[in-house]
């Protein structure tokens, strides 16, 4: 069981808006942890989209937005595209356990 | 172009060592802490342990710690991962990333490096 908890699968057709959840607790995102969004194709390595409070690097489209309030953070995507099809892993720091933790996962698939 | 490569997996029996290496170029690596996370075959991403820049803070998983070590040598622009009294709950995929930021955003990744524990 992962400590950051994501819902196995979402899926949305093109064009729609779809939110991914990341819920946790008062040792990490209720502690005002940042929590980070990264997206991963299968047989690649991960990629990091955004940060809770919309930071992140260049080239990611603005269709990507994040967001938190409490102990849970949310993952949004708008006018869901074909090649937004792939997994999604929320990350923030555990003060509990001294160290950063993964939310399970998240397939996205595009109808 | 920033760029992390991993190397050194490979199949390793029960209770032996495996020693990984992360090598970075592209940007000026002995100023960003390091991490290394991995991935069991069709499962989800498990932080394993990361490094400050200047190698005096590590921290590990409780899954690892005890058994792995996580090094760099910044003349080398290259993090190592010693890997030891390996099980079987530890075949994985391993990346090594870099940490963008104090909140432990990881902002370049490897392509990774596959480590299969079995007799």
């Amino acid at each position: 069981q992962s400590v950051l908890t994501q819902p196995p699968s979402v899926s949305g057709a093109p064009g729609q808006r779809v939110t991914i959840s990341c819920s946790g607790s008062s040792s990490n995102i209720g502690a005002g942890y940042d929590v980070h969004w990264y997206q991963q194709f299968p047989g690649t390595a991960p990629k990091f989209l955004i940060c809770d409070n919309n930071n992140g690097p260049s080239g990611v489209p603005d269709r990507f937005s994040g967001s938190k309030s409490g102990t849970s953070a949310s993952l949004a995507i708008t006018g869901l595209q074909a090649e937004d099809e792939a997994n999604y892993y929320c990350q923030s720091y555990d003060s509990s356990l001294n160290g950063w933790v993964f939310g399970g996962g998240t397939k996205l698939t595009v109808l | 172009q920033v760029h992390l490569v991993e190397s050194g997996g490979g199949v390793v029996q029960p209770g032996r060592s495996l020693r990984l290496s992360c090598v970075a170029s592209g940007f000026t690596f002995n100023i960003y802490a390091m991490f290394w996370v991995r991935q069991a075959p069709g499962k989800g991403l498990e932080w394993v342990a990361v490094i400050s820049d200047d190698e005096s803070q590590k921290s590990y998983a409780d899954s690892v710690r005890g058994r792995f070590v996580i090094s760099r040598d910044n003349s080398k622009n290259t993090m190592f991962l010693q890997m030891n009294s390996l099980r079987g709950e530890d075949t994985a995929v391993y990346f090594c990333a870099r940490v963008m930021d104090e909140e432990g955003a990881l902002d370049i990744w490897g392509q990774g490096t596959m480590v299969t524990v079995s007799s």
